[in-house]
């Protein structure tokens, strides 16, 4: 099955530093790749996702690339900001039935 | 409002005592699954369901049954629950098959057993 390993677990930036948290994934017949944010003591929500046939997508100061060949796709945050601070968490598709997540980033900006 | 609830929220209960977490959505979302989340563990997958009376495993089903008898509820059962299913716990459904598109999670159940 689909394996999702995600670095680094803990980052810290200072505010309006860039942020970028990597993934890879083992499953060559994985075709979408959200990423989840989840604030302290809510629920996950999604900000962002690409499909497999799209290689970069921006939302804003959100970014995620996707390089298909290497199996990696990776979150970019630009000009983060103290409530950008959060758990991150990348997941992909397996075989139409579930996502699989990876283990999450947390992230802290700093004032 | 459109959202995914889930009752309790909290629960503390002891070793073997059965108990039913609900989750209900009103999005009319054929796709529902459950999740459990540890520290450093990040979500992972108990069971899932693509339509009524459909449900299957996910990477830790182990101590955990499902149904889905209607569309909205996805009900999550512990039979004989154990410390080691202390856990926070989410439901979530999405519009699209197999995890393939936005998931909406509910608020959370974060469940202790003594």
């Amino acid at each position: 099955g689909e394996n999702v390993e995600q670095h680094p677990s803990t980052l810290s930036v200072q505010e309006g530093d860039s942020a970028v948290i990597k993934c890879t994934y083992s499953d060559s017949a994985s075709n979408y790749f959200p990423w989840y944010k989840q604030e302290l003591g809510k629920r996950p929500q999604l900000i962002i996702d690409i499909r497999s046939n799209v290689g970069e997508k921006k939302d804003q100061r959100i970014a995620v690339t996707l390089n298909k060949t290497a199996k990696h796709f990776s979150l970019h945050i630009t000009e983060t900001q103290p409530e950008d601070s959060a758990v991150y968490f990348c997941a992909a598709n397996q075989a139409g039935t579930a996502l699989i997540f990876g283990k999450g980033t947390t992230l802290s900006v700093s004032s | 409002e459109a959202q995914v609830t889930q009752n309790p929220r909290y629960l503390i209960t002891v070793t073997g005592k059965k108990l039913t977490v609900t989750c209900s959505q009103n999005m009319n979302h054929e796709y529902m699954s459950w999740y459990r989340q540890d520290p450093g563990l990040g979500l992972r997958q108990i069971y899932y369901s693509m339509n009524v009376e459909v449900t299957d495993k996910g990477d830790v089903p182990e101590g955990y049954k499902v149904s889905r008898k209607e569309k909205r509820n996805f009900p999550l059962i512990l039979e004989s629950p154990s410390p080691n299913q202390t856990s926070l716990y989410f439901c979530a459904s999405s519009m699209t098959q197999g995890g393939a598109g936005t998931q909406y999670f509910g608020p959370g159940t974060r469940l202790t057993v003594l």
